[in-house]
């Protein structure tokens, strides 16, 4: 069964400072990987996503993440934080399903609070 | 476009009731997901709908259960209702192009279920 790990429960930074989250998953082959951010209240806003191609993905609101297959990582980096990027962010993995009837489904890492600090 | 969205926000029930919860996909979207989130367990899937049938279904008991309307529009239902069901219930729709399935869930503001 695939799984997903982010390591850091909680990561306290500096406004202006750089930020990077930590995404590792587990499964038979390269799944879709995407970064979600949630506001206290709030749903899950998609950040971006991998499927394929180039291992450098940009998001929105300057994020960007780095896929490394031989590391089974996704991290999640930020040069510059803000003080609005104080969230809790998800690492979720989806299986490249290739079928109508495919176990299409995301799994959640258990998700890393950001606090910034002035 | 407008986003997922979902009704109610808030709800408080007792135990023993039953809820049903209701999403409104992106327009054009065709796949509807459920997933439940809280402290203890994060975020788990509950089940996916396709064309009104029931595609996929996550470990959750048979008081869980769903629909989707012929306009794509999901309810979820909630029968027998326990402490430990108070949870964030979100939605989340995706277009679904089936065969290669390269889609993205785009998730609602969710609902938040207190049950006393």
């Amino acid at each position: 069964a695939q799984s997903v790990t982010q390591p850091d429960i909680h990561i306290t930074v500096s406004e202006g400072a750089s930020l990077e989250l930590r995404c590792n998953y587990s499964y038979g082959a390269t799944p879709y990987l995407f970064w979600y951010v949630q506001s206290p209240g709030q749903g899950l806003q998609l950040l971006l996503k991998y499927f394929s191609g180039d291992t450098l993905v940009q998001g929105i609101k300057g994020f960007e993440a780095e896929f490394k297959r031989s590391q089974s990582s996704f991290n999640l980096r930020k040069p510059s934080v803000h003080w609005s990027d104080a969230a809790e962010y998800f690492c979720a993995v989806h299986p490249p399903t290739i079928s109508n009837f495919g176990n299409e489904k995301l799994t959640f890492g258990t998700g890393t609070r950001l606090t910034i600090i002035p | 476009k407008a986003g997922v969205t979902q009704t109610p926000r808030y709800l408080i029930k007792t135990r023993g009731q039953q809820v049903t919860l209701s999403c409104s996909p992106i327009s054009g979207h065709r796949s509807v997901s459920w997933y439940q989130q809280t402290p203890g367990q994060g975020l788990q899937f509950l089940f996916e709908y396709f064309s009104e049938t029931q595609r996929n279904k996550g470990n959750f008991p048979g008081r869980f259960s769903g629909r989707q309307f012929s306009n794509s529009r999901s309810e979820m239902n909630v029968s027998t209702l326990e402490l430990g069901d108070s949870a964030l219930y979100l939605c989340a729709s995706s277009w679904d192009p089936g065969q290669t399935s390269t889609d993205t869930q785009y998730f609602g503001p969710g609902t938040r279920l207190t049950v006393l």
